[in-house]
């Protein structure tokens, strides 16, 4: 059922800024990841993804990093605008497309 | 990015009452969709994998018999919550996938059950 009182991780940063959102994953043997971005009361949208066979990979104003080692995988948003502020989710891919994801981060841009 | 859409974006029922959500790929076709429920400042949690032409496959924990999904088409898959309760009341999300694995989702239904 739902649950009361759960806070979200915050990182909260100027406009102009680079934010960094960090997300720990739990499958060794997940060979996809994907970034979400989900407004208040929205689906969320895809930003970007990173096959297992690759380290880093960049798109427009976003660059995810995968470090398999310690199972961490990290966005990082470029000049951060007030568009910008959402809730972040990482998603793993756990076998035959499915997703499990992690908790959220919560982005506040401040002008 | 490909294109899902759910409709009702938001529906309030009374308790009891059963309610149907729609989950359809607007510009693709999609042999899987996936249903997720949400509540509020949580994580999207997976119900079940609905397959065209064939029966769901429910996540553990998750009522089959509550939670009817039949996906008919390949660009339309429905969620039906049965006799519904006020601990129902959630976000309900849908996913379909147009070539190998990523997942893309619609803006999500807001279920009120009163």
């Amino acid at each position: 059922g739902e649950s009361v009182g759960l806070h979200l991780p915050t990182l909260s940063v100027q406009e102009g800024d680079n934010s960094i959102i960090n997300c720990a994953y739990s499958n060794s043997a997940s060979d996809y990841f994907i970034w979400y971005k989900q407004e208040s009361g929205k689906g969320p949208q895809f930003i970007i993804d990173i096959r297992s066979n690759m380290d880093k990979r960049q798109g427009q104003r976003v660059t995810v990093l995968l470090n398999k080692t310690v199972k961490h995988l990290s966005l990082q948003i470029a000049a951060t605008q007030p568009g910008d502020s959402a809730v972040y989710f990482c998603a793993e891919n756990t076998g035959y497309s499915t997703l499990t994801f992690g908790k959220g981060t919560m982005l506040l841009v401040s002008p | 990015g490909a294109v899902v859409s759910q409709h009702p974006s938001w529906v309030i029922c009374k308790s009891g009452t059963s309610v149907k959500i729609e989950c359809r790929s607007l510009d693709f076709q999609a042999t899987t969709m996936f249903w997720y429920r949400q509540f509020p400042k949580q994580s999207l949690m997976l119900m079940a994998t609905s397959n065209e032409g064939s029966k769901a496959t429910y996540e553990q924990g998750v009522e089959k018999d509550k939670f009817l999904i039949n996906h008919a088409s390949l660009t339309l898959s429905t969620l039906t919550v049965t006799s519904a309760h006020p601990e129902d009341s959630s976000f309900y999300i849908c996913s379909g996938i147009p070539g190998t694995d990523t997942q893309y989702f619609g803006p999500g239904t807001r279920l009120t059950v009163l």
